[in-house]
C-alpha cells in the first residue's frame, strides 16, 4: 500500500523559505502516468493546489504561487519536495503531499506549518 | 483560471437522508471532475473521478454524476461517517492547471 509522509520545520519566520519533504514508501514512484503534487489548506479554510511534478521533471504551478513555488523530485530517495519562498503569515496551512494520476488518490497525513517570527 | 462554485456551503440533514450537492464550473470541463471527502482532522479521500466514477472500495451510496459545468454529488442515504466537509476539482487540460471548489459541509440537522 502507498503511503505519504510530510516531514520539514513547523515554524517558519516570515520572508523566509518554506521547505518540506515528501518521503514515498509502499511502492516505486517510477510509474510514468503519475504525479506528485502538494496541495495545502488553511486553518478551518478550503484546499489550495500548490503544484505538481513529474518524474520526467515537468513542474505544474498553480499560477497565483509560481513565483515563490519550487517543486523538486528524487526517485532514488523516493522523496519530492516543495520549496515556498518570502512566506507570510497567510501561508500558514496544513500541507498535503500527494500522488496524482489525473487526480489525487493517495494523501499524506499533513503537516502544519505556521508562519510568525 | 477555471473556478468551481460549489453549493449550499452548509447542508443540514439527518441519518438516512439523501444529500445532493452541487459543483459549477467556470467554463466547460467536460467530465473532468473530481469528488473529495474531508472528515476532520484527516486528509481528503478520493470519492469519485471523472465526474461519474467511484473510486476504490467507495461505497455505492455515492454517485456523480454532470458535464461540462454541472455536476451533483449524490448521497443516497447517509450514514453517520458521511457528515463531513465534500470538495470537487477540476483537472482541465487547457490552461493546464488544478482547482478546488470552495467545499460544502454536510452536517448533522
Amino acid at each position: 500500500q502507498l503511503q505519504l509522509r510530510e516531514s520539514g520545520p513547523g515554524l517558519v519566520k516570515p520572508s523566509e523559505t518554506l521547505s518540506l519533504t515528501c518521503t514515498v514508501s509502499g511502492a516505486s514512484m517510477s510509474g510514468t502516468s503519475y504525479h506528485w503534487g502538494w496541495i495545502r489548506q488553511p486553518p478551518g479554510k478550503g484546499l489550495e493546489w500548490i503544484g505538481t511534478i513529474h518524474n520526467s521533471g515537468n513542474t505544474y504551478y498553480n499560477p497565483s504561487l509560481k513565483s515563490r513555488v519550487t517543486i523538486s523530485v528524487d526517485t532514488s530517495k523516493r522523496q519530492f519536495s516543495l520549496k515556498l519562498s518570502s512566506v507570510t503569515a497567510a501561508d500558514t496551512a496544513i500541507y498535503y503531499c500527494a500522488r496524482r494520476y489525473h487526480y489525487f488518490n493517495y494523501w499524506g497525513q499533513g503537516a502544519l506549518v505556521a508562519v510568525s517570527s | 483560471e477555471i473556478v468551481l462554485t460549489q453549493s449550499p456551503a452548509t447542508l443540514s440533514l439527518s441519518p438516512g437522508e439523501r444529500a445532493t450537492l452541487s459543483c459549477r464550473a467556470s467554463q466547460n470541463i467536460n467530465n473532468y471532475l473530481a469528488w473529495y471527502q474531508q472528515r476532520p482532522g484527516q486528509a481528503p479521500r478520493l470519492l469519485i473521478y471523472d465526474a461519474s466514477n467511484r473510486a476504490a472500495d467507495i461505497p455505492a451510496r455515492f454517485s456523480g454524476s454532470g458535464s461540462g459545468t454541472d455536476f451533483t454529488l449524490t448521497i443516497s442515504s447517509l450514514e453517520p461517517e458521511d457528515f463531513a466537509v465534500y470538495y470537487c476539482q477540476q483537472r482541465n487540460i487547457w490552461p493546464p492547471g488544478l482547482t478546488f471548489g470552495g467545499g460544502t459541509k454536510v452536517e448533522i440537522k
